[in-house]
């Protein structure tokens, strides 16, 4: 199947500080990402939908300030995580979707994920 | 709303038992429906999907799923499970156009030896 990297796998940082999450797909070109974040013990909740070339499309109550996303090629997007506070310590995930030639719908795949943890 | 109901939260078996997990949507119009599994310390990789045609799903690693239309459901089976099952489960359904997949919950799935 479709691979798809992020980077880094970790990271910690003080309060205050920006950090980049970058998502790769590996073997394919992905024209549309997604960004997830994950709370200990519940489910993936979208948080943005990434597409090469433009503005990236955000869910409602998450704000376009705070992460930005940069989808700058057809296997790179990156989040940006401003001006990080402890309440955005979790789990974040990006995928990305594969369209499928003849079919009306396409697949997701997803990274490994990125661990915050904001001081 | 669309949403996406996993009744279980945390499903504890023995090796060789039957697997049945539950899925439920709540949306009208045509739905793709998937089942992803995260093993521990890895990340989610797709189990099964469903499309269009035989609501029957054969998935990787013996895993199947139903469509029932009237009933809302994709639930996740196995035959025989397996301690390299132990992870956890998500069922997820596209909406819309844009491929925005809604995740349930979750399932934890705990096998013992």
């Amino acid at each position: 199947g479709a691979v798809v990297s992020q980077h880094p796998s970790r990271v910690i940082c003080k309060s205050g500080t920006s950090v980049k999450i970058e998502c790769r797909s590996l073997d394919f070109q992905a024209t549309t990402m997604f960004w997830y974040r994950q709370f200990p013990k519940q489910s993936l909740m979208l948080m943005a939908t990434s597409n090469e070339g433009s503005k990236a499309t955000y869910e409602q109550g998450v704000e376009k300030d705070k992460f930005l996303i940069n989808h700058a090629s057809l296997t790179l997007s990156t989040l940006t995580v401003t001006s990080a506070h402890p309440e955005d310590s979790s789990f974040y995930i990006c995928s990305a979707r594969v369209p499928v030639a003849g079919v009306g719908t396409d697949t997701q795949y997803f990274g490994p994920g990125t661990r915050l943890t904001v001081l | 709303a669309q949403s996406v109901s996993q009744h279980n939260h945390h499903v504890i078996l023995s090796e060789a038992a039957s697997l049945e997990l539950g899925c439920n949507y709540s949306y009208g119009g045509t739905v793709n429906l998937f089942w992803y599994v995260q093993y521990p310390g890895q990340h989610l990789q797709l189990l099964l999907k469903y499309f269009s045609g035989d609501p029957l799903v054969k998935g990787i690693k013996g895993f199947e799923a139903e469509f029932i239309k009237s009933k809302f459901s994709f639930n996740l089976r196995k035959p025989s499970v397996q301690w390299s099952d132990t992870a956890e489960y998500f069922c997820a359904v596209i909406r819309g156009s844009q491929g925005n997949l809604i995740f349930g919950k979750g399932t934890k799935l705990s096998v013992k030896p």
